[in-house]
């Protein structure tokens, strides 16, 4: 079975700084997904990025990019110029590409942005 | 704005009551999901359906009940809960089950309280 950790339950930013938030998991998979999804207290989960195991380039969104490790089974996300509206939970989640829809969700870290 | 609409966003119901929760999406998936998120958790699969079959149940109590009516259309439906099950409820729903692409999007999410 396949296990996501994010070691950080809590991280703190200055506003326009930059932030990375950490995430490993363990699968014996070749083929699989990797998302971060970020969690505002209005409790949505909203997706923020996604990076396909099989692409040796990192995914970015705007402000937000990851640095994908596959040998080390890494996926941490960066969000640069960090705003106030960032503060939420982040949920880094894996997805076998073969074992149907099913996400697997790390513990999260919670993020707070101080003006 | 998401486009996995869920009603009601509050419930509180009494542990002999009878209720539902329900979810819309137009985008045209054809796999919807329940998952049940705890205070500072991540969320945990409870169902699956995928073209409005029950194709993952995760060991739910069946005092929760799914049912898929359409394409469009999933419901909870809620009979003789226990305080234990006071959580965020949030339905999701993505193009397909299987294979690449398969994003999973949520909704904002329905808030159960059992008193």
């Amino acid at each position: 079975a396949q296990t996501v950790t994010q070691s950080q339950p809590e991280m703190s930013v200055q506003e326009a700084e930059t932030v990375t938030l950490s995430c490993t998991y363990d699968t014996s998979e070749s083929d699989y997904y990797l998302f971060w999804y970020k969690q505002p207290p209005s409790r949505q989960m909203i997706l923020v990025i996604r990076q396909e195991a099989y692409k040796q380039q990192n995914a970015t969104e705007n402000r937000f990019s990851v640095n994908f490790q596959k040998a080390a089974k890494s996926f941490s996300l960066k969000i640069s110029d960090s705003q106030l509206g960032d503060a939420a939970m982040y949920f880094c989640a894996y997805r076998s590409a073969d074992a149907g829809n099913m996400l697997t969700f790390g513990g999260g870290t919670r993020l707070m942005v101080k003006p | 704005d998401t486009e996995v609409t869920q009603t009601p966003k509050h419930l509180v119901m009494g542990m002999t009551n009878k209720k539902s929760l329900k979810c819309e999406q137009h985008m045209g998936h054809r796999a919807m999901y329940w998952y049940k998120q705890k205070a500072k958790k991540p969320p945990e699969l409870m169902f699956v359906y995928s073209y409005e079959k029950l194709s993952i149940n995760e060991s739910v109590p069946s005092r929760f009940s799914p049912e898929c009516p359409n394409s469009s259309l999933l419901n909870l439906h809620l009979h003789a809960l226990q305080p234990e099950d006071s959580a965020l409820y949030l339905c999701a729903s993505s193009r397909g089950s299987q294979g690449p692409g398969n994003t999973i999007y949520f909704g904002e999410g329905s808030w159960l309280t059992v008193v």
